[in-house]
């Protein structure tokens, strides 16, 4: 039972490189989000999907895009990653018929900007 | 919008003693409530939900919180901890109505001493 699949797992990239973390889920989950997590700063959105074919920004959009490639899958891009991306990134979905649904989490890809 | 704090970002207790997490929210509309917990180099776990009804509410490995509404309070409290809940826990809320997102508090890392 995979549940949310992040990959990779761990990444360093040098200032100026791109990059695209992957994440899908095999839950049939409608709902799909992007966070990043720092110490002291709690999980902070970045992107979410509210379903397949829709995008929006969440807290923290700038320095990054993302991508709905189907309901399975949801990408995460830095064109040009900075020091200031340095993080864990946690993928998540959920049901989408209430806004009662919990999430459920991938298990991050640490990233780091040298 | 709404948004959470939780008030204590370090709690050490020893083992065997009870321990209280505290959270507390602001939101102008009802909101459903939860508690996640991660593990060291995990995602995030769902520990239990308040949606509505009863305010004591009872989750995973001996987990509760109590809603309290005239406090804008969720606290989460085990009666007897073991060194396995030396975590992270992140108190969230999300309005019960609308498209604004779920939003996370800072978290509160709990530490079990042998």
């Amino acid at each position: 039972n995979a549940g949310v699949t992040q990959t990779p797992k761990f990444q360093v990239l040098k200032t100026g490189q791109s990059m695209t973390l992957q994440c899908a889920q095999d839950m049939n989950h409608n709902s799909m989000y992007w966070y990043r997590q720092d110490p002291g700063m709690g999980l902070r959105l970045i992107y979410y999907s509210a379903s397949e074919g829709t995008t929006d920004k969440g807290e923290v959009p700038n320095g990054y895009n993302v991508s709905r490639l189907n309901k399975r899958e949801f990408s995460l891009r830095l064109e040009s990653a900075a020091p200031s991306q340095t993080s864990v990134y946690f993928c998540a979905s959920s049901e989408s018929r209430g806004r009662n649904q919990p999430q459920h989490f991938g298990d991050g890809t640490r990233l780091s900007i040298l | 919008a709404q948004s959470v704090t939780q008030l204590d970002s370090q709690v050490p207790v020893f083992e065997e003693a009870p321990v209280e997490l505290r959270c507390n929210y602001s939101s102008s509309v009802s909101v459903y409530l939860f508690w996640y917990v991660q593990y060291p180099n995990q995602g995030l776990q769902l520990l239990l939900k308040y949606l509505s009804g009863s305010t004591l509410v009872k989750g995973i490995n001996g987990f509760e919180a109590e809603f309290n509404k005239s406090q804008t309070s969720f606290h989460l409290r085990k009666p007897s901890v073991h060194i396995s809940d030396t975590a992270e826990y992140f108190c969230a809320v999300i309005r019960n109505s609308g498209n604004t997102p779920l939003v996370f508090g800072k978290g509160t890392r709990l530490s079990v001493i042998a």
